[in-house]
């Protein structure tokens, strides 16, 4: 059974910019949650999906967009890229309302 | 605005001893609590959680310890072993705030053979 997948594992930008990131959640999950982690710091949460909704936000800009597809599967997308967005993205899929989260590997995103 | 906060960046000890992990968290919103651990080039695992209506949760060598007047919890691993070696990230989740999580700075943890 595969967990979370995400793609690519890492890449490299410049500022102004923009990106796409890819999560396909693990098999019987239906929501998916982006988290953004810089060097030294904890995951911070940037927004949940649930039915190809936006169901929760955090203190992200709105140059932070997001998708959920039919087959649960979701893209974290960055406009304008700033240097202050180098971190790793984390994405986490979980059945809705359920703190059993299971998080991918993460994409490295490096803007320079 | 740190809500929660793991104040030891990195913890060393000897193989076979107690690690004691800590957290504190300032948001009396947070009814749920997760410790996670992060190997290099992996996404975080699920280790153990309790609920605020405990105050003890035990899952073999891992208990997680509750104190919601002081607002603090602590993760003991007995016995440690070297492969326990990895970033442990406390966090926290309520009602209120959905079941999106909040996580700390993360400890990172060496366990010396």
């Amino acid at each position: 059974d595969a967990g979370v997948t995400q793609s690519p594992t890492h890449l490299i930008k410049t500022r102004g910019q923009q990106v796409t990131l890819r999560c396909s959640p693990k098999s019987g999950h239906d929501t998916v949650s982006w988290y953004q982690q810089a060097l030294g710091q904890g995951p911070q949460f940037i927004f949940q999906y649930y039915e190809e909704e936006e169901r929760q936000r955090g203190n992200f800009p709105d140059r932070f967009s997001g998708h959920q597809f039919p087959n649960y599967s979701s893209e974290l997308n960055v406009n304008a890229l700033l240097l202050g967005d180098s971190a790793l993205y984390l994405c986490a899929s979980s059945a809705l309302g359920s703190y059993g989260y299971t998080f991918g590997s993460g994409t490295r995103l490096t803007v320079v | 605005d740190q809500q929660v906060k793991q104040n030891s960046p990195s913890l060393s000890v000897q193989e076979g001893r107690i690690s004691i992990l800590n957290c504190d968290y300032t948001n009396s919103m947070f009814d749920y609590f997760l410790w996670y651990k992060k190997y290099p080039a992996e996404g975080p695992t699920f280790l153990i959680s309790i609920s605020s209506i405990k105050d003890k949760n035990e899952d073999g060598r891992f208990t997680v310890f509750l104190n919601k007047s002081a607002k603090h919890l602590s993760l003991h691993i007995v016995p440690s072993q070297p492969g326990d070696s990895a970033v442990y990230f406390c966090a926290a989740s309520g009602e209120t705030s959905g079941s999106r999580l909040t996580f700390g700075e993360g400890t990172q943890l060496t366990v010396n053979p």
